[in-house]
This record gives C-alpha cells, structure tokens and sequence, in this order.
C-alpha cells in the first residue's frame, strides 16, 4: 500500500493563479480531510468528505473548494490564490465515518506551497 | 466555543519523564486524540482516550478526565528523538490543538 499520496511536493504560485492539490490514498478510507499548517497555528482543517459525494467545510474553508467523486481521491482546488494561502497543506484519511471514529487519521507527506 | 489548549513549548532532558497537558471546550466530544509531529514531517498517530483512564503504548501513555475537560500525554525515559511536536485533537471531525514543541536535551 502507498498510503496516502499527495501532489506536488512543492509549488509556488502568483497572486490569482488557480491550481489543484491532489490527494489519493488506497486504502479504501471513507473518511478524508485537508488541513494547512501554519507556524504556531497547529493544523486548521480546510474541508472534509465522509464519502464519495459528500464534502463538508471544516475551520477556514474560504478560497478553497473540494470535491469527492471517487473514493480514493479528494483534490483541493485554490481558485484564485492569495499570499495568506502560503501554508503547508495535509491530507489524510481514516477508516470509519462513525461518529467519533475519525480520531486515527493517516497523514500524506504534504504540499508546501508559496503565493508570491 | 471550540478550542483545544496546550503548553507551546517544553523541555526535559534524557531519560526522564514529561507529561503535556490538554484540555479542550467542544458541544460534541468523543475522545482525544494524540499526534506526533517531526520538523519537515507529517502527523502520525500515537493514541486515542474514549473513555476516561490512562490507555498506555509502550513509553507513552495518554490520561482522559471528561469530567475536567482534561487530557495529557506522559513520555517515559525519554530519547533524543522524542524531540518534536505534540498535538492533542477531539473528533469528530478531528480538530488539533496549536501544537507542543517538546525539546529533549543531553
């Protein structure tokens, strides 16, 4: 099993440029979240899907779109990035989507990505 | 509100023993979570309280009190590669504290 994977690695954009952070894992998680890490801030959860079709907003949504049509995949869309995106973007995954259940949750390795 | 708050720094030196504290404000809680976090890493996974108690894995143990809105997580004989970030989280879904830079010294 690969995990979770996230790509790219690396990204620099400019102001207003859109882009789409990939996230798939293959282990068949109904449960998968976006977070972004900043420094001193821990990790925020942007958007989370408890299912192929279903998304929900998490703390800091806004300028990020989600959507889940498989699920192995949840792609991250920045439609038009802005210098406050500069972060380090997470995604992972869990098993279950009982309630309560999403506690153990597998980390991809990350996209850190600069907004000039 | 929903918070989770937690020490934003601690050091302890080798082989000896460290307790982070946590405790959170949420409607809905079902357990704490604890995550690991190495500079340039991602989070991986170390434990999990449902139920009020210490749950222990090896050198770490993890304590809940639902009643005090309290958690913390205890490294044993620490190692030098103990030093990293610790985060505590509630679920569902899962929600991270701001995160505990623990630095182990000679």
């Amino acid at each position: 099993n690969a995990g979770v994977t996230q790509t790219p690695k690396f990204q620099v954009l400019k102001t207003g440029q859109s882009m789409t952070l990939q996230c798939a894992q293959d282990m068949n998680h109904e449960y998968m979240s976006w977070y972004r890490q900043d420094p001193g801030m821990g990790l925020r959860l942007i958007h989370y899907s408890v299912g192929a079709g279903i998304t929900d907003q998490g703390e800091v949504p806004n300028g990020y779109n989600v959507s889940r049509s498989t699920t192995e995949d949840f792609p991250l869309r920045l439609l038009s990035a802005a210098p406050s995106q500069t972060s380090v973007y997470f995604c992972a995954s869990s098993y279950s989507i009982v309630a309560g259940s999403s506690y153990e949750q597998y980390f991809g390795p990350g996209t850190r990505l600069t907004v000039t | 509100g929903q918070s989770l708050e937690q020490p934003s720094e601690v050091t302890a030196v080798e082989g000896a023993i460290v307790q982070i504290n946590c405790t959170y404000q949420t409607s809905g809680f079902y357990g704490l979570s604890w995550y690991q976090q190495h500079d340039g890493g991602a989070p991986t996974f170390l434990s999990y309280n449902a139920l009020d108690g210490l749950e222990e894995t090896g050198r770490f143990s993890s304590f809940l009190s639902r009643s005090d809105s309290y958690g913390y997580l205890l490294l044993q004989e620490l190692q030098m590669k103990d030093s990293a970030s610790y985060f505590c989280a509630y679920s569902t879904p899962l929600v991270f504290g701001k995160g505990t830079r623990l630095s182990v010294i000679a």
